[in-house]
C-alpha cells in the first residue's frame, strides 16, 4: 500500500514552461487537494476534488489546472510557470465523509523552483 | 473565507518541558486535526478530534476539541528531541460534499541542546 505518491521530488523550470505534477494514490479515497507550502504561511489549498469528473478551486487557484479522470490520479498542471511559483506542492487524499473518517493522508512533496 | 488562526508562530523550549499551542477559529468545525511535518516531508497526522470536548491522547501528544467548536489545542508533555518540526491544526466542516480541509499556518518547535 504506498499511499500518496507525487512525482517529481524536484524540479527546476524556466519561466513561461509548463509542467505537471503529478498524485496518484491507491487508497481508493475520492477527495484529493493540492496544496503549497511556502516559508511563514502554510499549507495553502490550490484545488480539490470531490471525486471523478469533479473539481473546485481552492484559496489559490490562479496559474493552475487540475483534473480528476480517475478515482486514482489528479495531476497538477503550471500552464505558465512564473517565480511566484517556486513552492513545495503537497498532494493529499482523504475519505469522504460518506465513506468514513476523513483524516487526510499527504505525499512527500515536490519541490519546485523557477528560475 | 475560513481562517485558523494558530499560536504561537515558533517556540524554543529545553528539552524535557511542556509543549502548549492552539489553533482559534470564527468559523465552527466538524473536524480538528492536528498534523507534524518533519524537514523534507509531507505532514503527518498525528490525532483526529470528531467531537466537541473530545480529548484524546497519543503517547506523549494531548489534544482536544473545544466546546465551542471553534478552537483546539496540541499539548506535547517531556519533549524530546524528535519533537523538532512543524505542527499543523487544520479544520474541516464537511458541508455537503465540500470537505475541505483549512490548515494554521503552523507553529515551528525549536528544542534548545
Amino acid at each position: 500500500n504506498a499511499g500518496v505518491t507525487q512525482t517529481p521530488k524536484f524540479q527546476v523550470l524556466k519561466t513561461g514552461q509548463s509542467m505537471t505534477l503529478q498524485c496518484a494514490q491507491d487508497m481508493n479515497h475520492e477527495y484529493m487537494s493540492w496544496y503549497r507550502q511556502d516559508p511563514g504561511m502554510g499549507l495553502r489549498l490550490i484545488h480539490y476534488s470531490v471525486g471523478a469528473g469533479i473539481t473546485d478551486q481552492g484559496e489559490v487557484p490562479n496559474g493552475y489546472n487540475v483534473s480528476r479522470s480517475t478515482t486514482e490520479d489528479f495531476p497538477l498542471r503550471l500552464l505558465s510557470a512564473a517565480p511566484s511559483q517556486t513552492s513545495v506542492y503537497f498532494c493529499a487524499s482523504n475519505l469522504s465523509g460518506e465513506q468514513g473518517n476523513t483524516e487526510a493522508f499527504f505525499g512527500q512533496g515536490t519541490r519546485l523552483t523557477v528560475v | 473565507g475560513q481562517q485558523l488562526n494558530q499560536s504561537p508562530q515558533s517556540m524554543f523550549i529545553q528539552e524535557g518541558e511542556d509543549v502548549s499551542m492552539n489553533c482559534t477559529s470564527s468559523s465552527i468545525f466538524n473536524t480538528w486535526l492536528w498534523y507534524k511535518q518533519d524537514p523534507g516531508e509531507g505532514p503527518v497526522l498525528l490525532i483526529a478530534l470528531y467531537k466537541a470536548g473530545e480529548l484524546t491522547s497519543n503517547g506523549r501528544l494531548t489534544a482536544q476539541f473545544g466546546i465551542t467548536r471553534k478552537d483546539s489545542f496540541l499539548n506535547i508533555s517531556a519533549s524530546i528531541p524528535s519533537d523538532v518540526g512543524i505542527y499543523f491544526c487544520a479544520g474541516q466542516l464537511k458541508a455537503n460534499r465540500d470537505d475541505k480541509i483549512i490548515f494554521g499556518k503552523g507553529t515551528r518547535l525549536h528544542i534548545l541542546p
